[in-house]
């Protein structure tokens, strides 16, 4: 099956500061990728659409300046937390698909915490 | 909109037992694609089935079948001999024809299979 690569798989950071996490589809070529969130015992809340060469596409109430993304390629896709909170701390899930119709490979998901 | 829900946030099952998780969805779309995904306690999101709604006939994966009504927009899930490996988070979740991959979740069903 598809591959998709999301690192790093853990991270903390300091109150203030940038991090950057990585959603790669290793085996084919992802013109489209999506960035979910998670809490705690909760489901996936899908945050934005990725879209290769062109900007995100946000989900109501997702505030775009804190979260970046970029898709500069066909097999990368970023999710960069601007000035991070302790309230940004979650899990983060990024998926692709190889086309229509199929179904989505999700990424291992990203567990920040924010202290 | 389309919306995703389970209504059993627990389950538990005895090992080698048969177990039912539910899901009802409300859409106003004719074809699309229904999942269930499940998530054990490593967060890796792993396609368990998956149901076209054009077809009528029931999804099956060894173990895993799925009981599709379309006209009551319910897709339960059958997990039978359960195994003490099937204890995780279950999310049902949907995917119109043309979304792009874009899917929508329930809010998951967390089963336990007992010893």
């Amino acid at each position: 099956g598809a591959v998709v690569s999301q690192h790093p798989s853990r991270v903390i950071c300091k109150s203030g500061t940038s991090v950057k996490i990585e959603c790669r589809s290793l085996d084919f070529q992802a013109t489209t990728m999506f960035w979910y969130r998670q809490f705690p015992k909760q489901s996936l809340m899908l945050m934005a659409t990725s879209n290769e060469g062109s900007k995100a596409t946000y989900e109501q109430g997702v505030e775009k300046d804190k979260f970046l993304i970029n898709h500069a390629s066909l097999t990368l896709s970023t999710l960069t937390v601007t000035s991070a909170h302790p309230e940004d701390s979650s899990f983060y899930i990024c998926s692709a698909g190889i086309d229509y119709h199929t179904e989505a490979f999700f990424g291992q998901g990203t567990r920040l915490t924010v202290v | 909109a389309q919306t995703v829900t389970q209504s059993q946030p627990e389950m538990s099952v005895q090992e080698a037992e048969t177990v039912t998780l539910s899901c009802t969805y409300d859409t106003s779309e004719s074809n699309y694609y229904l999942f269930w995904y499940k998530q054990p306690p490593s967060r890796q999101m792993i396609l368990v089935i998956r149901q076209e709604a054009y077809k009528q006939q029931n999804a099956t994966e060894n173990r895993f079948s799925v009981n599709f009504q379309k006209a009551a927009k319910s897709f339960s899930l059958k997990i039978s001999d359960s195994q003490l490996g099937d204890t995780a988070m279950y999310f049902c979740a949907f995917m119109t024809e043309n979304n792009n991959n874009d899917m929508r979740f329930g809010a998951g069903t967390r089963l336990t299979v007992k010893p």
